[in-house]
């Protein structure tokens, strides 16, 4: 049990057009998800954290506007880079996890991979 | 500020045992969670400590003492498939995961 899927798992894109990544628990209800992004050899750096039917949480210095998160229903939250640039070129993993502080294991999804040309 | 220290890279024999220490300074402790990531995927569940002493679980044990900080990941009968990235997480006082940089683990035959 316990799986959380993401798609696409990779990506290509132009600079300028928006990309959808979509995170779904397969066999449970999440009430929290989080979205990360992780740069080549460096660790998960936490974008945003989103609970079903709530405005998603964003770090510091993630912008929102360009980075947006719907957590529609408890089993899918969607992230939408808006007008990609190619610093935005990075590996995107949401996890999710029951619970209502979220402390319990995080699930995480296999990850998408962005690439910005 | 919160920072959560793990070494960088570590080198090992296979069938061999290996440590990867963390230290952790976070406003708040409510347990520290060890992850596994191999190159190109997201992270596994390995352990979870919230209380001092040690977790057995196969051939991988997670050690705490949150007087002084500290954990350890200790992994026994080292195999090829080792070779990954292990990742040492606190959650915080607001239940916030605070992420180490992880530790890279080489494993030669």
């Amino acid at each position: 049990g316990a799986v959380v899927s993401q798609h696409p798992s990779w990506v290509i894109c132009k600079s300028g057009t928006s990309v959808k990544i979509e995170c779904r628990s397969l066999d449970f209800q999440a009430t929290t998800m989080f979205w990360y992004r992780q740069f080549p050899k460096q660790s998960l750096m936490l974008m945003a954290t989103s609970n079903e039917g709530s405005k998603a949480t964003y770090e510091q210095g993630v912008e929102k506007d360009k980075f947006l998160i719907n957590h529609a229903s408890l089993t899918l939250s969607t992230l939408t880079v808006t007008s990609a640039h190619p610093e935005d070129s990075s590996f995107y993993i949401c996890s999710a996890s029951v619970g209502d502080r979220g402390y319990n294991e995080q699930f995480f999804g296999p990850g998408t991979r962005l690439t910005v040309l | 500020g919160q920072n959560i220290d793990q070494p960088t890279e570590m080198t090992a024999t296979e069938g061999a045992i290996v440590q990867i220490n963390c230290t952790y300074q976070t406003s708040g402790f409510n347990g520290l969670f060890w992850y596994q990531q191999h190159a190109g995927e997201a992270p596994t569940f390995l352990s979870y400590n919230v209380l001092d002493g040690l977790e057995e679980k196969g051939r991988f044990s997670s050690f705490l003492s949150r007087s002084k900080g500290y954990s350890y990941l200790l992994l026994k009968e080292l195999q090829m498939k080792d070779s990954a990235s292990y990742l040492c997480a606190v959650l915080d006082s607001n239940y916030q995961l605070i992420w180490g940089a992880g530790t890279k683990l080489i494993i030669k035959p």
